[in-house]
């Protein structure tokens, strides 16, 4: 089945810096790669996400892009801001239903 | 439109017993799936609900099952009990088949003694 990994597991940055997490995935039939960015005590919250018949998707401070043939994408966060800070997870859908494989998580710190 | 919703928030149960959850996917949502999450196996998908019909399955045992209601809110429940089924356990909804955006609900916080 899927296995997505996601590196690193922890990551801290000064405010105002760029951030970027890394995922792969196993599974060449994955097609959807969402981003969720989890608080503390909250749920998990969509921030961004890609499909595999596209490069590279912007949202404001956010970005994501998608190599196929590595089977790798990632997340990137410019200008980052206090409230950035949080668990950050990448998931893989393979296509059939909205079944989704998650990473383990980056929990990202932004010191101010 | 309101999100989706989870009950109850909080459960303390001992080993052995059964339990219920619930969730309420986004008004139209069709999809709803269930996930489980702990500190040491992260986030990991239990079940997909699709039009009343079990989609997709994890690799969970027997014990956990699920269902959907022709109104798309669906229940999830774990029969006999064990100290590792101590999780929270969140719902997300999607419009329809995906695979495609995936809403969380709060979750329901499992605490088995």
């Amino acid at each position: 089945g899927e296995n997505v990994e996601q590196h690193p597991s922890t990551l801290s940055v000064q405010e105002g810096d760029s951030a970027v997490i890394k995922c792969t995935y196993s599974d060449s039939a994955s097609n959807y790669f969402p981003w969720y960015k989890q608080e503390l005590g909250k749920r998990p919250q969509l921030i961004i996400d890609i499909r595999s018949n596209v490069g590279e998707k912007k949202d404001q401070r956010i970005a994501v892009t998608l190599n196929k043939t590595a089977k790798h994408f990632s997340l990137h966060i410019t200008e980052t801001q206090p409230e950035d800070s949080a668990v950050y997870f990448c998931a893989a859908s393979s296509g059939y239903g909205n079944k989704l494989v998650f990473g383990a998580g980056t929990i990202l710190r932004v010191k101010s | 439109k309101a999100g989706v919703t989870q009950t109850p928030r909080y459960l303390i149960k001992t080993r052995g017993q059964q339990v219920t959850l619930s969730c309420s996917p986004i008004s139209g949502h069709r999809s709803v799936s269930w996930y489980q999450q702990t500190p040491g196996q992260g986030l990991q998908f239990l079940f997909e609900y699709f039009s009343e019909t079990q989609r997709n399955k994890g690799n969970f045992p027997g014990r956990f099952s699920g269902r959907q209601f022709s109104n798309s809110r669906s229940e999830m429940n774990v029969s006999t009990l064990e100290l590792g089924d101590s999780a929270l356990y969140l719902c997300a909804s999607s419009f329809d088949g995906g695979p495609r955006e995936q809403y969380f609900g709060p979750g329901t916080r499992l605490t088995v003694t």
